[in-house]
């Protein structure tokens, strides 16, 4: 059983331009969550999706952050005209039902 | 909002040494509450989990500890190896079960060969 998978695991993007991170939960796992760790910060919370269905975006920015879980395919946090205060590492996490999350290696995004 | 802190920020002790590392929440309605290990430029590991209903959790050389009424973890590693260096985070779940985890900055862990 592979764990979660995120990809890319590295990111450049210049200003202005759309950011793409993707994640397969862990097989069984219908519950994922996206969480960013800024530099010389902890992990922040950013939204929590069931497949279609958004559950929690509490911690998701007002603007230019979006994130799905469709039916098929791994989940998808959007960034559009991402900036340099979007450089930071993003991870994903899956559980089953709502127990113990699982960690996914994170998408390094730089943004020059 | 909960808060949690994680005590000491960072902690250097010799190979062989028993640990303890603190995490604090401030609202103590919490739901579970997860300890990981992450180390430098990868991902997180999950260590252990508490239920709320649990007092202590145990696997291998770490033991993990929950009184929820004083809004207290501490996690023990005995006998430590250099192989236990690393960032230790402490994460908690709030509420009915439906909110993310609410992460504790961490301690980071250097074990002296």
């Amino acid at each position: 059983n592979a764990g979660v998978m995120q990809n890319p695991r590295h990111l450049v993007r210049r200003r202005g331009q759309e950011a793409r991170l993707r994640c397969s939960p862990m097989k069984g796992h219908s519950h994922v969550y996206w969480y960013r760790q800024l530099p010389e910060e902890g992990l922040k919370f950013m939204v929590y999706l069931q497949k279609e269905n958004i559950i929690d975006e509490s911690g998701m920015p007002k603007e230019r952050f979006s994130a799905e879980f469709p039916k098929e395919g791994p989940s998808i946090l959007r960034i559009q005209q991402v900036v340099r205060g979007d450089s930071a590492a993003y991870f994903c996490a899956s559980s089953p039902q709502d127990r113990e999350q699982f960690f996914g290696p994170g998408t390094r995004l730089t943004v020059l | 909002k909960q808060e949690v802190t994680q005590i000491p920020a960072a902690l250097s002790v010799p190979e062989g040494e028993n640990l303890v590392l603190n995490c604090s929440f401030t609202d103590s309605a919490i739901y579970n509450l997860q300890w990981f290990r992450q180390d430098p430029g990868k991902g997180l590991t999950s260590l252990l989990l508490i239920q709320s209903s649990q007092r202590e959790q145990t696997s291998g050389r770490l033991n993990a500890s929950l009184d929820k009424s004083s809004g207290r973890s501490t996690l023990y590693i005995a006998a430590s190896q250099p192989g236990d260096s690393a960032t230790y985070l402490c994460a908690v779940r709030s509420g009915g079960g439906a909110d993310g985890l609410t992460f504790g900055k961490g301690t980071h862990l250097i074990i002296q060969p």
